[in-house]
């Protein structure tokens, strides 16, 4: 499971209130990613972090945030949570061969 | 930035045979293509990989070719088992540091015994 758990697993909540997922990791890679899934458009970016305070915007950004504080967490937060951010969300750590690994996921139901 | 798209969306094959899943990209500047697995609930599990200096690469019944010139590449499952039903996905980048993945949509393949 390359040392990667995700809090929560399983998260419903209402609209306009903010949610924040956790990705932790034991391995100390440097770089961290956010993906979502949604049926019919395989995986997409949301953010990625190539270091402690360093992060960037992937193609699916509008709508969230994130932080890294430590080199083992990894924050993904909205702000304000809409229906249309009900997904399943997949944290990702790379190793240095450029492989990535993913998180067992968290499935976020907004209402 | 980077498209992917991926052929079959599904794709069934009987227990023995041969499965071939493609995908072409856009970017010609995208230097890795890995392959994932994912079954149903689970996590997507990285199953072979390959780099834009090699045009073949091979594990066990899994293998997966590269055509740079026409941007596509394939995954070949020979000798298909029932374990081999899922969902898979092909990815493109080409990141040297941070490594952006672009997704296909995914192909799901039944294997039936």
């Amino acid at each position: 499971d390359a040392g990667i758990t995700q809090s929560p697993r399983h998260k419903v909540t209402e609209t306009g209130t903010p949610v924040t997922l956790r990705c932790h990791q034991t391995e100390n890679h440097r770089y961290m990613y956010w993906y979502r899934q949604d049926p019919g458009h395989g995986l997409r970016l949301i953010h990625y972090s190539y270091g402690v305070k360093d992060t960037d915007k992937g193609e699916v950004s509008d709508g969230y945030s994130v932080s890294r504080s430590k080199t083992e967490d990894f924050l993904l937060t909205l702000e304000s949570a809409t229906s249309s951010q009900t997904s399943v969300y997949f944290c990702a750590i790379q190793r240095e061969g450029r492989e990535q690994y993913f998180g067992p996921g968290t499935r976020l139901t907004v209402t | 930035g980077e498209n992917v798209e991926q052929h079959p969306s599904t794709l069934s094959v009987q227990e023995g045979d041969s499965a071939v899943i493609k995908c072409t990209y856009s970017d010609s500047a995208s230097n890795y293509f890995p392959w994932y697995k994912q079954e149903l609930g689970k996590r997507p599990q990285l199953i072979i990989d390959i780099r834009s200096n090699v045009g073949e690469k091979k594990d066990q019944r899994i293998a997966v070719t590269l055509n740079k010139t026409a941007k596509h590449f394939s995954l070949h499952i020979t000798e298909t088992q029932p374990e081999d039903s899922a969902v898979y996905f092909c990815a493109a980048s080409r990141g040297t540091g941070a490594n952006n993945l672009f997704f296909g949509t995914g192909t799901r393949l039944t294997v039936i015994p």
